[in-house]
């Protein structure tokens, strides 16, 4: 089973149209990432979390940790087709640089 | 900076046959690992190493070697390459002991065994 959970799996939305990708441990986290990646291409990082009920936002997207810092969600605002492509969360369990990923969740946008 | 630089970016192996992926990175850090990305399952680690020297298994190992010899370079070895090591590999780093900086990752190698 995934260590770490990600919901949805896949998500199709209008554009403009708000959305919320979850990622749950049933372990602490040191530190939870969130990674984007284009098809067929590499990771581009977004944010990291470390403090129990962290939030931090880039442009239209904010992501969250929970206070137990055992579930963070991901939330994007007025979603544009620019935001198409698969959503990865990592987490650092042990810090040691060694990163356990989710099942990514797929995100597709229409105009 | 390169950041991390994986190559090649494309292969096709027969099956049974050998290569090796490389990875390095410029930034001086001390943690590396390889991923293998699969269709519905995120990525999963094969071999990490957290210094040159070091390295460990990961949840997918069997397989594939790795060695750290420098701290810029952690190559990864198929030495019989199977049709289940068709996927993409992601090489990372990231800084020792700094719990806020990100994983730097490659663009990857796509790697198909016929």
């Amino acid at each position: 089973s995934q260590e770490l959970e990600q919901s949805p799996q896949s998500l199709i939305v209008q554009e403009g149209k708000n959305l919320t990708i979850n990622c749950t441990s049933s372990k602490t986290l040191y530190g939870l990432y969130w990674y984007k990646q284009k098809y067929g291409e590499g990771l581009i990082f977004l944010m990291m979390l470390q403090k129990g009920g962290e939030e931090k936002s880039h442009e239209k997207i904010t992501a969250k940790l929970d206070e137990k810092k055992q579930q963070s969600s991901l939330h994007i605002t007025a979603s544009q087709p620019s935001h198409a492509g698969i959503y990865l969360c990592g987490a650092d369990r042990s810090n040691t640089g060694k990163l356990i990923f989710g099942q990514g969740t797929t995100l597709q946008v229409k105009p | 900076n390169a950041g991390v630089t994986q190559t090649p970016k494309f292969q096709v192996l027969k099956t049974g046959q050998s290569m090796t992926l490389q990875c390095a990175q410029d930034m001086n850090h001390e943690y590396m690992s390889w991923y293998r990305q699969d269709p519905g399952m995120g990525l999963r680690l094969i071999h990490y190493s957290v210094g040159a020297g070091i390295t460990d298994q990961g949840e997918v190992p069997n397989g594939y070697n790795v060695s750290r010899s420098t701290t810029e370079d952690f190559p990864l070895r198929l030495l019989s390459a199977a049709p289940s090591q068709t996927s993409v590999y992601f090489c990372a780093s990231k800084l020792e002991g700094r719990m806020n900086t990100e994983a730097f990752f490659g663009q990857g190698t796509r790697l198909t065994v016929v």
